[in-house]
């Protein structure tokens, strides 16, 4: 199986702030990486797809990159209502899974 | 627009089984394949299950549920399901249904059904 681990588990931003969050996979596992956004009470929402491909309706500063191992998600000037928990999943072996998840709070 | 609507959940007690549906609308939902993921209370996302598109009948589980649950999903009312039984305390979570599953993205997510094992 396949582990995601994700860094930092928390952050705690001001608005305006840039964020960056990381997640390292186990093994290689190309460009099958994908980014979602899970705020309180609600189901996650697909944010970035393959690494780095931008999904329809998410706002530009929302950006991913990376391949293989090391993956970066960055929030360039974090808004409140980015306030959630996010998560990396990869889809390139099986059994499916997803990081750990991590929390970012506005300040 | 794509729709996905869960139902089926409850209070069951160890041992015990529940079915969980998954109304899908808005795509050709043949052509798809379809996952269950859920989430323990205060938990991070997992994987369950997922079913195959296309038409095709391939099935794919985590190791913790193979044997006690089963996906299935009827194209003909556009529903995909996710029979459970044996459940376990740790099976408590809120049970999601997804687009996907045949190797990209998982998109969109239901609403989530609430599934709680308890005695």
């Amino acid at each position: 199986e396949i582990v995601l681990t994700q860094s930092p588990d928390f952050q705690s931003v001001t608005p305006k702030e840039k964020v960056t969050i990381t997640c390292r996979a186990s093994q290689t596992i190309g460009s099958s990486l994908h980014w979602y956004q899970q705020k309180p009470d609600q189901s996650p929402k697909l944010l970035i797809k393959y690494a780095s491909q931008s999904f329809s309706g998410v706002p530009s500063r929302f950006s991913g990159s990376g391949s293989g191992t090391d993956f970066t998600l960055t929030i360039n000037s974090l808004e409140a209502e980015d306030a959630a928990t996010y998560y990396c999943h990869q889809s390139s072996i099986l059994p499916w899974t997803f990081g750990q998840g991590t929390k970012v709070e506005i300040k | 627009e794509v729709q996905l609507l869960e139902s089926g959940g409850g209070l069951v007690q160890p041992g015990g089984s529940l079915r969980l549906s998954c109304a899908a609308s808005g795509f050709t939902f043949i052509n798809y394949a379809m996952t269950w993921v859920r989430q323990a209370p205060g938990k991070g996302l997992e994987w369950v299950s997922t079913i195959s598109g296309g038409g095709g009948t391939s099935t794919y589980y985590r190791d913790s549920v193979t044997g006690r649950f089963t996906i299935s999903r009827d194209n003909s009312k556009n529903t995909l399901y996710l029979q459970m039984n044996s459940l376990r305390a740790e099976d408590t979570a809120i049970y999601y249904c997804a687009k996907g599953g045949g190797g990209g993205p998982f998109d969109p997510w239901g609403q989530g059904t609430l599934v709680t094992v308890s005695s």
